[in-house]
């Protein structure tokens, strides 16, 4: 049984640029939510997405992204790159809210 | 605003010795806890939960947490570590009828041979 894969590992990009990260659900799972980790800190929550629609979204700007196909996977979009936005990106799938969530290795995002 | 406080960022045990990492969180409401663990090199993992009942709960590894809704805790114990329990360790608060995860800054534990 799979669990939560997240692609790509390393990204690096430039100030300004856009990017995307991609999230497989551990199977059986409906809900997917993201996190970004800075570097010695604790992940913290980006939003979550449910039947394709983000049901909650944590205290990110606009410029964080996302959505939720049909199987469930997920995508994390970032425009206008900045410095600060250079973290890990995680990505956690649940059975609907509530639930505990199952993390994926993350993807760790560099912005020069 | 909600938070989830760590107080203990960086603990160094010998094999054997006793463990507890305290947590506590700011907020009114009912509350799910979690905590999960990062080994080196792997994806965070949870290592135990609580939703509700028996305040005492038990996870992996011998690990345990005792929910004291009094004080807004949820600390960690294992009664004696092993090398292989060396790792980051994060509390985590799911506010009730919300949908994130509040995480703690971490602990990071070493514990030596």
């Amino acid at each position: 049984d799979a669990g939560v894969t997240q692609s790509p590992t390393h990204l690096i990009k430039t100030r300004g640029q856009q990017v995307t990260l991609r999230c497989s659900p551990k199977s059986g799972h409906d809900t997917v939510s993201w996190y970004q980790q800075a570097l010695g800190q604790g992940p913290q929550f980006i939003f979550q997405y449910y039947e394709e629609e983000e049901r909650q979204r944590g205290n990110f700007p606009d410029r964080f992204s996302g959505h939720q196909f049909p199987n469930y996977s997920s995508e994390l979009n970032v425009n206008a790159l900045l410095l600060g936005d250079s973290a890990l990106y995680l990505c956690a799938s649940s059975l609907d809210a509530g639930y505990e969530q199952y993390f994926g290795p993350g993807t760790r995002l560099t912005v020069t | 605003a909600q938070s989830v406080s760590q107080h203990n960022h960086h603990v160094i045990l010998s094999e054997a010795a006793s463990l507890e990492l305290g947590c506590n969180y700011s907020y009114g409401g009912t509350v799910n806890l979690f905590w999960y663990v990062q080994y080196p090199g792997q994806h965070l993992q949870l290592l135990l939960k609580y939703f509700s009942g028996d305040p005492l709960v038990k996870g992996i590894k011998g690990f345990e947490a005792e929910f004291i809704k009094s004080k807004f805790s949820f600390n960690l114990r294992k009664p004696s570590v092993q090398w292989s329990d060396t790792a980051e360790y994060f509390c985590a608060v799911n506010p009730y009828n919300t949908d994130k995860l509040i995480f703690g800054t971490g602990t990071r534990l070493q514990v030596f041979p």
